[in-house]
């Protein structure tokens, strides 16, 4: 079956304690990228990666880390995690758009990773 | 903030009523996509409009686009109670290779 897998589902944590949250879809998909979701603020993109040792910053970057060290893996790490780092976090990937590249941007998302700072 | 925005932020409606949402967006844009969420789930794909085309139809889904006014509707028919969901819009530009949501509208179809 076709899916992104996140992992844990959920996480209560303390300030300062590194935590990863691990990514992984079977699509073998080019583009990978990590949203938080925030009560009135949406869905806001904090990394992605368009292929393998090629990331890049979003929209809310500060306090995160990410690695593509596979094609198939994208992590998100919070180094020293606070508690404005609380909230919902999704996974997804898109394929690109065969041998013309590009991509058409439709996302194929996780089931969510909901993180408690405390 | 967010790119998009929809209107209305929730809706109420009777099953077998039509839903209306729509969406505007402030950039330029190659598509608009619409996802659906269930209550703390991920989001899921539901139709995909190209900035050329103007209106498109998928099952109980119809989904207009109007890149003058840099908006779009999404019509669900017939709504079922399985319909209650949150709603968003997505923008995606090539060039910036992200896709860009607004801040959704929450469905609720009482049965």
């Amino acid at each position: 079956e076709a899916q992104v897998t996140q992992n844990p589902r959920y996480l209560i944590t303390v300030t300062g304690k590194k935590l990863t949250v691990t990514c992984s879809q079977n699509m073998n998909h080019e583009y990978m990228s990590w949203y938080r979701q925030d009560p009135g603020l949406g869905l806001r993109q904090i990394y992605y990666s368009m292929n393998v040792e090629v990331t890049d910053k979003g929209d809310v970057p500060e306090g995160y880390k990410v690695s593509r060290k596979e094609k198939r893996n994208f992590p998100l790490i919070l180094e020293s995690p606070s508690p404005n780092q609380t909230s919902l976090y999704f996974c997804a990937s898109s394929p690109h758009l065969g041998t013309s590249g590009g991509l058409t941007g439709e996302l194929f998302f996780g089931e969510g990773s909901r993180l408690t700072v405390l | 903030s967010q790119q998009g925005e929809e209107d209305p932020q929730a809706l109420s409606i009777q099953e077998g009523e039509n839903a209306t949402m729509n969406c505007s967006y402030k950039t330029s844009i190659n598509n608009l996509q619409w996802y659906r969420q269930n209550s703390g789930r991920g989001l899921v794909h539901l139709i995909l409009i190209r900035s050329n085309e103007r209106e498109k139809h998928s099952g109980r889904l119809r989904v207009t686009l109007d890149t003058s006014k840099k908006s779009s509707s999404l019509l669900i028919t017939a709504s079922r109670a399985a319909d209650t969901a949150s709603y968003f819009c997505a923008g995606y530009n090539t060039n910036a290779g992200k896709s860009t949501f607004g801040d959704g509208t929450t469905l609720t179809v009482k049965p």
